[in-house]
């Protein structure tokens, strides 16, 4: 099984449309998890983190984190042409130094 | 100006051949980074460097070699490239007190013919 598991995508949504994106990982000693934006030709820069399960909002995004099954979400509300980009969760532990980064889902929202 | 800087932006090479990617930061962070990026596979860890003295070999350092030359800049070299060395090649930092932030250059892109 790989550490870190994403939906492959790509993913092609009209304007406005909600958007779920997911990674599920196998590591249990993660405690930091992530969202990365990379925009095409772009390094990824970081869009939300959050130390625990439970939601954390932040204007039309809200990262969702379930501790027990594994898994988190991301949750893009009326998106946005400026939306599309190739969003890479990412995780870390509290006694590793390095990230280890899904594979990413390409994201296309259609005006 | 950017923050993250990575030269060159693109390069074509052929097989055999040594190449140096360079990278700077004026962030002012203790830690840096090199990664590849390919299509499925996402970004995989090369090398890191958590101060001028401190290399670190991360998942997929075979036929790569770095050099910390100073607290700003982080090269990386493919010291004979081969074509499954073409790849999107990402420089990071990180300041030493960030958990969750790396800060990432444009890439550079490199053919490996």
């Amino acid at each position: 099984q790989k550490e870190v598991e994403q939906d492959p995508g790509p993913l092609s949504v009209p304007e406005g449309a909600i958007v779920s994106l997911n990674c599920t990982y196998s590591n249990s000693a993660f405690q930091y998890f992530m969202w990365y934006r990379q925009y095409s030709r772009k390094g990824p820069e970081l869009l939300m983190y959050t130390y625990s399960s439970g939601n954390k909002e932040d204007g039309r995004f809200t990262a969702q984190v379930d501790k027990s099954s594994k898994y988190i979400s991301l949750f893009i509300r009326d998106s946005q042409p400026s939306d599309s980009a190739t969003y890479l969760c990412a995780f870390r532990d509290n006694y590793g130094q390095n990230f280890v980064f899904g594979p990413g889902t390409r994201l296309s929202v259609l005006p | 100006d950017a923050d993250v800087t990575q030269t060159p932006r693109n390069r074509i090479t052929k097989t055999g051949k040594r190449i140096m990617l360079e990278c700077s930061q004026t962030k002012g962070h203790d830690r840096m980074y090199w990664y590849r990026q390919d299509p499925g596979l996402g970004l995989r860890l090369i090398y890191y460097s958590f101060d001028v003295k401190d290399i670190n070999k991360g998942e997929i350092s075979d036929g790569y070699s770095v050099s910390r030359q100073a607290q700003a800049k982080f090269s990386l070299s493919l010291e004979s490239a081969i074509p499954n060395q073409t790849a999107l090649y990402f420089c990071a930092s990180q300041g030493a007190a960030d958990q969750e932030t790396q800060y990432f250059g444009p890439g550079t892109r490199l053919l490996v013919l």
